[in-house]
């Protein structure tokens, strides 16, 4: 139990489909993010909320569409998701401030298959 | 792109001490060591992390040489439920947020029984 919860754990969409991805995080942190996983690739970052602002989005399709409505919840909105949008997606959360070495924590991932 | 480089893969007998390497030749003044691992399916998990003195923790033990080029991850005796893939990352103090969390590849450690 890491302190970072996501649902659901498995979502399995049609590429007409709307679903959201849900992370709430109960360490009392500032800043949530969301990353993927792909089959057998690094993760990557899609983006950043820090004290409940977008601050870094990394050239992400429209088609996955943020949202953060206060410091403990985040969301991963998505809408007309293609096949090889199917992957693991992670949530993460951490406490950002100067000088501590801060640690991020991440949530066990919403497995997301589009058909 | 990140700025390590680990072997891709390990064996280590259950019970054993398993020394995961990790270089970071061109590691800044400020800049921290983390390690995290990923068992198959489920969300990286934080390990351990240090900036110039080794750092040791109910998990694991780090490292970290003088010159802090380079760094060890030890478990101290493996067992079965360690096997997962381990990531050394280094990161910015200060700098972006999550952007400074680049995962690469990572080392997949296998114990074997």
């Amino acid at each position: 139990e890491t302190g970072v919860t996501q649902t659901p754990r498995h979502l399995v969409m049609g590429m007409t489909n709307k679903k959201s991805l849900k992370c709430e995080q109960h360490l009392g942190h500032n800043a949530m993010y969301w990353y993927k996983q792909s089959a057998k690739k690094p993760l990557e970052l899609m983006f950043v909320y820090s004290l409940e602002e977008r601050v870094e989005n990394n050239s992400v399709p429209s088609r996955f569409s943020p949202e953060c409505p206060n410091s403990s919840h985040l969301f991963l909105h998505l809408h007309t998701l293609q096949p090889e949008d199917s992957a693991l997606y992670l949530c993460a959360s951490s406490q950002d401030s100067i000088g501590s070495g801060n640690t991020i924590y991440f949530g066990e991932g919403s497995w997301l298959t589009v058909v | 792109d990140a700025k390590t480089t680990q072997p891709p893969s390990m064996d280590c007998a259950e019970g054993r001490a398993a020394n995961l390497p990790c270089n970071h030749s061109t590691i800044s003044g400020n800049e921290y060591v983390y390690w995290y691992r990923q068992i198959h399916s489920q969300g990286p998990q934080y390990i351990i992390h240090g900036l110039k003195n080794n750092e040791t923790n109910e998990m694991a033990s780090l490292i970290i040489t003088e010159d802090r080029k380079s760094s060890t991850l030890i478990l101290p005796h493996a067992t079965l439920r360690d096997t997962a893939v381990y990531y050394c990352i280094v990161r910015v103090e200060g700098g972006n947020y999550g952007q400074n969390f680049v995962f690469g590849p990572g080392t997949r450690l296998s114990v074997l029984p």
